[in-house]
Parts: structure tokens; sequence; C-alpha cells
């Protein structure tokens, strides 16, 4: 199993700034990816993390806009870049460990955009 | 291309009655199907998996048979509890690298 933590669990932001958030595992993992749940919506993928190599992104996600850090294998960031009302959402991190290679997620961070 | 259709919820049930949650994907090849469920003011975690056609997926008195004749992978429960009350999220993944996620089913369970 794995348990991920992420920090902030939640904040508000103004328009134009940016977010940094955190996601740490407690063990190992080759693979993280970042999603976005906008309220009442289902998850969508913003991007593939692996450490060492640049994320790839997904379909209507950019770099200049979700920059994705991996420096290790337990560790990563996502920052969501000038900020706008519409990119208000609950962002989560998650992983896929062990021989069954089951999905393990972040409990997320709710992002509120004013 | 890849996708997971869910039933439009939210879906409200009595206490011990009969559930059912469509699920029907579209994809290449053989994806291996999940139920995820997120409780209130928790993440998601995984409730059932099947990996291949005909597999059965089951966990915490839920089911759900891997269909690849009519491409559905339906939730069932016989008898809900009012804990059970969560969004619960069909996906599929080829070889557990990237998932496709349905828009989520909220079922609220009634005393």
């Amino acid at each position: 199993s794995a348990v991920i933590s992420q920090k902030p669990s939640r904040d508000i932001c103004q328009r134009g700034t940016s977010l940094t958030i955190q996601c740490q595992v407690d063990s190992q993992v080759t693979m993280m990816f970042w999603y976005r749940q906008q309220p009442g919506q289902s998850l969508t993928l913003i991007a593939t993390a692996n450490q060492g190599s640049e994320a790839t992104y997904e379909s209507g996600f950019v770099i200049d806009k979700f920059p994705i850090s991996r420096p290790n294998l337990t560790f990563s960031t996502l920052t969501v870049s000038n900020l706008s009302p519409e990119d208000s959402s609950i962002y989560l991190c998650s992983v896929i460990v062990g021989v069954s290679s089951e999905q393990y997620f972040g409990p997320g961070t709710r992002l509120t955009v004013t | 291309g890849n996708s997971v259709t869910q039933m439009e919820g939210p879906v409200t049930l009595s206490e011990e009655a009969f559930l059912t949650i469509n699920c029907t994907y579209t994809a290449t090849g053989y994806p291996s199907l999940f139920w995820y469920v997120q409780y209130p003011g928790e993440g998601l975690q995984l409730l059932l998996k099947a990996t291949k056609a005909d597999d059965k997926g089951s966990n915490k008195g839920f089911e759900a048979t891997y269909r690849k004749e009519t491409t559905s992978f339906h939730l069932e429960k016989g008898s809900v509890q009012v804990s059970d009350s969560a969004v619960y999220f069909c996906a599929l993944s080829y070889n557990f690298n990237k998932f496709y996620f349905g828009s989520g089913t909220k079922l609220n369970v009634k005393p």
C-alpha cells in the first residue's frame, strides 16, 4: 500500500498568482499522476510525472500553466500558474504501487481562486 | 478513443435496497476495469477491480463483473447501508498506466 500526503489541504488564492502543491509518498514509486476534479465532476488527468524525465501532459494541459517537478521517487510538486477562477478545483496526486499495480490517491488540495 | 460512461445520479435508495450503478466503456483491446469510491470529505479509494473478461471483482458486499460482450462493468450490492452513501467512479486502464474515469454517481442511502 501507499500513504500519500498533500500540502496544502486547501487554499484561497487571488487571480493572477500561483499555487504550488506538494505530494509526498511513504514509499518509492516510479509513476505519479496529477488529476483535477472540478466541483461535481469526474477526475481529469493533467499529467504523468516520472522521476528523471519531463512530465507528460494530457491534451488541454500545458507545462507553462501546470509546471511539475519530480526530484525523487517519493515527492512531486504541481504548480498552477496565473490563476483564474476557472482553476478552482480539487487537485489530486496518485501513485501506482505493488505487484497488483493498485492506484492510491492523495487526499487532495482544494483550491479556490477569487 | 477510450471512455467510460456511468449512469447519472444522484441515486437515492432506502436502507437494505438493491443497488445497481451502470457503467459501460469504450476501449480497444482488453483494459482492466475498476470501481472507486469517494466518501464525503475523503479521497478516492479502490473498491474493486477486474482485469480480464468474465472476472468478478468484489469487496464490502459490492460486486461487478467484466462483460466484454456488452462492454459493461455494472456495480451491484444486494443490501445497501447508510454508510454506503458516497460517490462511485467507474474507471478503465491499460497496463495500470493511464486511467480513464467516468463522471461519478452519487449514492444517497436513507435510513
